[in-house]
């Protein structure tokens, strides 16, 4: 069972360019969590998502930063006219459909934007 | 969520038991104990889990006291792979729109 695929691994902006993270789930998950984590700080929460649904989106940036779950495909965190302060490793996190009683998450190995 | 209290840092000598602590005096009746660590510049891994009960998997041991304002994460034989910022998190399971939301942890430094 393949674990919390997340593309591109690396990807370089220039300021004021578009950026696209995507993050599919293990397989049978439908919650998906979006983390930032800028240079030599912790985790930040940014969103909580099920399928076509944004459940939490209360760490979200109010300006440029989007995310969906559509019924199918990946996940998609989208940053416009990004900025160097975007310059971070994103991370997504997904969740059972029927979770257990232990509520953990499965994290994926994270995009790593770079704003020129 | 309640809030944690975790040390800063810690060091450890390679194959040494390392104990990690973990104040969260606030915690309520429904709320368990979770454990996540992440290696630099990887993702986040789960540990452990516990209510009240000490907990035991293949990579640690959890030992939650009587009035659950504590819990301490053991690793046993500690490696240099061990070597990470771990968190300390309690949280509801499961509990409709929530997530995880990680403090600054314990960076733990084993050394040989």
């Amino acid at each position: 069972n393949a674990g919390v695929m997340q593309n591109p691994r690396h990807l370089v902006r220039r300021r004021g360019q578009e950026a696209r993270l995507r993050c599919s789930p293990m397989k049978g998950h439908s919650h998906v969590y979006w983390y930032r984590q800028l240079p030599e700080e912790g985790l930040k929460f940014m969103v909580y998502l099920q399928k076509e649904n944004i459940i939490d989106e209360s760490g979200m940036p109010k300006e440029r930063f989007s995310a969906e779950f559509p019924k199918e495909g990946p996940s998609i965190l989208r940053i416009q006219q990004v900025v160097r302060g975007d310059s971070a490793a994103y991370f997504c996190a997904s969740s059972p459909v029927n979770p257990t009683n232990t509520g953990e998450l499965f994290f994926g190995e994270g995009s790593r934007l770079t704003v020129l | 969520d309640a809030k944690t209290t975790q040390p800063p840092s810690m060091d450890c000598a390679e194959g040494r038991a390392a104990n990690l602590p973990c104040n969260h005096s606030t915690i309520s009746g429904n709320e368990y104990v979770y454990w996540y660590r992440q290696i630099h510049s990887q993702g986040p891994q789960y540990i452990i889990h516990g209510l009240k009960n000490n907990e035991t998997n293949e990579m640690a041991s959890l030992i939650i006291t009587e009035d659950r304002k504590s819990s301490t994460l053991i690793l046993p034989h500690a490696t240099l792979r061990d070597t990470a910022v771990y968190y300390c998190i309690v949280r509801v399971p499961n509990q409709a729109g929530t997530a995880l939301i990680f403090g600054k942890g314990t960076t733990l430094s084993v050394s040989s």
